[in-house]
């Protein structure tokens, strides 16, 4: 089965500073998308960010920026000047033929005051 | 603001009962998706529909799931009969392009 594995059962960083959340996939596909999503204690997914395989920039969304090394299936989050509503699980994504996502077992983020 | 809809939010019920949970996708969203959370296995696909035919179902246990679209608006997952293992977070996600929009999910316990 292909899969998304997220090594990093839980993480925790002192606000204001950075961390990296880390994802690899499995895929035989040469063209797909990568996502990363927040779900906070509302159970609420929301889209963090995402990355489509072909592009070989990384994608950035403000505080929010990805590292993608296609080559070797790995697609980690960086979240720079982290605030206390960063706290959630992080949940990486893989979309497959038809658009299905893949998911991984997700990241808990804590943010520390 | 355009958003994915789950009723209902919670659903307490006993085993053997009949669950029906509902989603109204994102107008113009042709694929819709159904998904479940548990804290063993995580997030898994159960069905999805494109332009309301049901395109892959076999992440459904086939014996007590059943998941249709009457119209483009409605989307509905049954549950017939209820088994405590179906305790979970379902998720309804609509999508038009390779960005998926979720509900806001409905909570079932089965006692």
């Amino acid at each position: 089965a292909q899969t998304v594995t997220q090594s990093q059962p839980e993480m925790s960083v002192q606000e204001a500073e950075t961390v990296t959340l880390s994802c690899t996939y499995d895929t035989s596909e040469s063209d797909y998308y990568l996502f990363w999503y927040k779900q906070p204690p509302s159970r609420q997914m929301i889209l963090v960010i995402r990355q489509e395989a072909y592009k070989q920039q990384n994608a950035t969304e403000n505080r929010f920026s990805v590292n993608f090394q296609k080559a070797a299936k790995s697609f980690s989050l960086k979240i720079s000047d982290s605030q206390l509503g960063d706290a959630a699980m992080y949940f990486c994504a893989r979309n497959n033929a038809g658009n299905m996502l893949t998911f991984g077992g997700g990241t808990r983020l804590m943010v520390k005051p | 603001d355009a958003r994915v809809t789950q009723t209902p939010r919670h659903k307490v019920t006993e085993m053997g009962q009949e669950v029906t949970m509902r989603c109204q996708p994102i107008l113009g969203h042709n694929t819709v998706f159904w998904y479940r959370q548990t804290m063993m296995q995580g997030l898994e696909l159960l069905a999805y529909f494109r332009n309301r035919a049901p395109l892959d179902d076999s992440g459904m246990p086939k014996d007590r799931f059943s998941a249709e679209m009457p119209d483009a608006t409605l989307a509905t997952l049954k549950i017939q009969p209820s088994e405590p293992r179906d305790s979970a977070v379902y998720f309804c996600a609509s999508a038009l392009y390779n960005e998926q929009f979720f509900g806001p999910g409905t909570r079932l316990t089965v006692l």
